[in-house]
């Protein structure tokens, strides 16, 4: 069976330091990625996509970066971190070739800025 | 461009009461899918359903029923008998198309409350 993991599960930084968030799969070949931030409301924004290896889509513009170096794993970067980045941070991932593109989901990182 | 309705910010319920879970969906696309999230207070968001814009059968799992009706563009969510494990954010979403890796659209959750 499918595994995801991400960690850490929570992390505590200051502003203007680094940030790396991974997330593996287990289990399955070739995954659709993809990486959420959740604010303090509910609604989940969907930062980048990776329908492959190298292959990365940003939906919305921010001091955040993805890169996916191996099949199965997806990075979350961040050179200088904002206090608004705080949030819960949650990877997911689908099929490959499939349309019916259910994402299923890891236990997610809770980042807090400060 | 796609949009979910989650006009339910919370709902609160006594337990065995009976709560639908409402979800409002808009797309130009013929061909979608359309899926429930619950989200425990863990965090980790836990798949329940999938459902694709050709198939209108209502379904059922155990207390658990979904009402998807393309003429008022709902996907409703009906808890019978709820639970206090039932308590948790729920979350509809949405993808169009036939695309491999096509974004999800969710709505803005329901967090359901169900006291003893």
């Amino acid at each position: 069976s499918q595994t995801i993991h991400q960690w850490p599960a929570t992390l505590v930084q200051p502003v203007g330091s680094p940030l790396s968030l991974e997330c593996t799969v287990e289990g399955t070949s070739n995954p659709n990625l993809y990486w959420y931030r959740q604010a303090a409301g509910r609604g989940l924004q969907l930062l980048f996509y990776s329908v492959g290896i190298g292959q990365i889509s940003s939906e919305v513009p921010q001091n955040l970066s993805a890169s996916r170096p191996q099949d199965r794993q997806f990075i979350l970067s961040s050179k200088k971190l904002l206090l608004s980045d705080s949030g819960f941070y949650l990877c997911a991932w689908s099929v490959w070739g499939s349309s019916y593109n259910e994402q299923f989901f890891g236990p997610g990182t809770r980042l807090t800025v400060l | 461009a796609q949009k979910v309705t989650q006009a339910q910010t919370e709902i609160s319920v006594v337990e065995k009461e009976d709560v639908t879970l409402d979800c409002v969906y808009e797309t130009r696309d013929t061909t979608y899918y359309l899926f429930w999230y619950k989200q425990p207070p863990s965090g980790e968001l836990v798949f329940l359903i999938r459902r694709n814009s050709f198939d209108e059968q209502n379904e059922i799992s155990g207390r658990y029923s979904w009402n998807f009706q393309k003429s008022t563009s709902s996907f409703n969510f009906t808890i019978t008998a709820s639970q206090v494990v039932d308590s948790a954010v729920y979350f509809c979403a949405l993808s169009e198309g036939e695309t491999s890796g096509s974004r999800l659209t969710f709505g803005e959750g329901t967090q359901l409350t169900v006291n003893p």
